[in-house]
């Protein structure tokens, strides 16, 4: 399983937009990216996940350059709700392992009136 | 959909009593895991079934514990003794396939005194 590098933790404002980078240097040819985002007391929810360029939905966008060896969770316009831990995966989602991975400790973001 | 269900949402327990604690997947998830949540240690995946077959339990950290997933709507996590270590919050967690976004529960705090 190719092993992520995220900031620990992160500080916005109100309506700014913030990317989280994700480092996956060793990420394999079959490997998906996975970001979860987990809000204090609740498990984590599904973000969003991408295998190369651009994904985008109606909570984040993905950006994904095309070595692939990183990856950039965005999140346009943030509010207060939006203080979470953000957690980035990534695993083959076509191979049995990828039922085991490693969800890390996350980057904390917190965002400030 | 009510999404997947965890029962109870907070136990306190004395040490050597056993714990059982409940999750019930979405309707049509092929998937279900079991994870524990520590500040020390994360989210480490405990167990998880396929088609309510056990597939893969190395996360189980000992005896004391087990996973039974009886059909497709129903699952038990037992802790037999229990010991103040086991304290953490346990989520279950659903998929209708490999490699697609899980759905997590509101997860069980366990304490253990």
């Amino acid at each position: 399983l190719a092993k992520t590098t995220q900031p620990i933790s992160m500080d916005s404002y109100e309506g700014q937009e913030v990317n989280i980078t994700c480092s996956h240097n060793n990420i394999a040819t079959n490997d998906y990216i996975t970001w979860y985002q987990q809000f204090p007391s609740q498990g984590p929810r599904f973000i969003i996940q991408g295998y190369k360029t651009k994904v985008t939905n109606e909570v984040a966008s993905l950006f994904i350059p095309a070595d692939r060896k990183s990856s950039t969770l965005s999140l346009p316009r943030v509010s207060l709700s939006d203080t979470a831990v953000y957690y980035c995966l990534v695993g083959d989602p076509f191979s049995g392992g990828y039922n085991k991975l490693i969800f890390g400790a996350g980057t904390r973001l917190a965002v400030h009136p | 959909d009510a999404g997947v269900i965890q029962s109870p949402r907070h136990e306190v327990t004395e040490m050597g009593q056993e714990v059982t604690l409940r999750c019930k997947p979405i309707s049509g998830h092929d998937y279900l895991f079991w994870y524990r949540q520590t500040m020390m240690r994360g989210l480490e995946l405990l167990i998880y079934f396929n088609n309510n077959v056990p597939i893969d339990d190395s996360g189980m950290p000992e005896d004391r514990f087990s996973a039974k997933m009886p059909n497709a709507s129903f699952s038990t996590l037992k802790i037999q003794p229990s010991e103040p270590r086991d304290s953490a919050v346990y989520f279950c967690a659903s998929s209708p396939r490999q490699g697609v976004g899980y759905t997590f529960g509101s997860g069980t705090r366990l304490t253990v005194v």
